[in-house]
C-alpha cells in the first residue's frame, strides 16, 4: 500500500484540463518536503515531469504544472493531448528516512 | 549525454542471490546521491534504497536486512546486492540519480524469482 494516495484513473477529451491529486500526511508532504511528478509510458522507464512542487525540467511542455498545499499536491495537464496518455506518479520524502511514491494514476485520453 | 545502464537481472530461485549493477556516464557520479527503485509487474513504483555521495544509506522496510546498496565512484557504478530473494521481489529494477527528483532513470533490468 502506497504512502501517497492518488486516484487510480482520470480521463479527458483532447484539449481538456485534467488534474491528479496526491495526498500524503504530516510526515511527508505536510512536513514540507518537496513533491515530484513522473510520467511513465507503458514499458518504458519513468521520466521526471515536475520537480520541487512546481518546476518543469527542460523539454517538458508548459501544459504540465504542479502545486502543493498542506498535506497534498496536484498535477494539472491543460490542453490534453493523445501523447499524454500514460501513468503518472507523485513522489516525496518521508521523515522515516525513506522516499515514497504515490499509487499511480492512469490518464486516458478519450 | 547523461546515461544510466542497469545490468545483472535474470531468473533466480527463491532464497537465491543476485547482484545488480548500474553503470553511469555523462556526469560526475561522485557528486550525486543515488537510488534503486523497482516496479513489480502491473504495479506501481517502490523505492528501495538510497546512498549518498558520502555513504549514508537508507533502505525500505521491505528489503532491509536482505538487500545491500553500494557504490564505486572510481568505476562510476552503483550496485544492489540482493539476498534471500522471494517471489514478491520479482520486478523491473531501476537505478536513478537524485537531482531535484529522481532524474534520470536507467532503462531497468528484470529480476524474476521463481522455481
Amino acid at each position: 500500500q502506497s504512502v501517497l494516495t492518488q486516484p487510480p484513473s482520470v480521463s479527458g477529451a483532447p484539449g481538456q484540463r485534467v488534474t491528479i491529486s496526491c495526498t500524503g500526511s504530516s510526515s511527508n508532504i505536510g512536513a514540507g518536503y518537496d513533491v515530484h511528478w513522473y510520467q511513465q509510458i507503458p514499458r518504458t522507464a519513468p521520466k521526471l515531469l515536475i520537480y520541487d512542487n512546481n518546476n518543469r525540467p527542460s523539454g517538458v511542455p508548459d501544459r504540465f504544472s504542479g502545486s502543493k498545499s498542506g498535506t497534498s499536491a496536484s498535477l494539472a495537464i491543460t490542453g490534453l493531448q493523445a501523447e499524454d496518455e500514460a501513468d503518472y506518479y507523485c513522489q516525496s520524502y518521508d521523515s522515516s528516512l525513506s522516499y515514497v511514491f504515490g499509487s499511480g494514476t492512469k490518464v486516458t485520453v478519450l | 549525454e547523461v546515461q544510466l545502464v542497469e545490468s545483472g537481472g535474470g531468473l533466480v530461485q527463491p532464497g537465491g542471490s543476485l547482484r545488480l549493477s548500474c553503470a553511469v556516464s555523462g556526469f560526475t557520479f561522485s557528486n550525486y546521491n543515488m537510488n534503486w527503485v523497482r516496479q513489480a509487474p502491473g504495479k506501481g513504483l517502490e523505492w528501495l534504497s538510497y546512498i549518498s555521495r558520502t555513504g549514508t544509506i537508507y533502505y525500505a522496510d521491505s528489503v532491509k536486512g536482505r538487500f545491500t546498496i553500494s557504490r564505486d565512484n572510481a568505476k562510476n557504478s552503483l550496485y544492489l546486492q540482493m539476498n534471500s530473494l522471494r517471489a514478491e521481489d520479482t520486478a523491473v529494477y531501476y537505478c536513478a540519480r537524485l537531482s531535484g527528483g529522481f532524474d534520470p532513470w536507467g532503462q531497468g533490468t528484470l529480476v524474476t524469482v521463481s522455481s
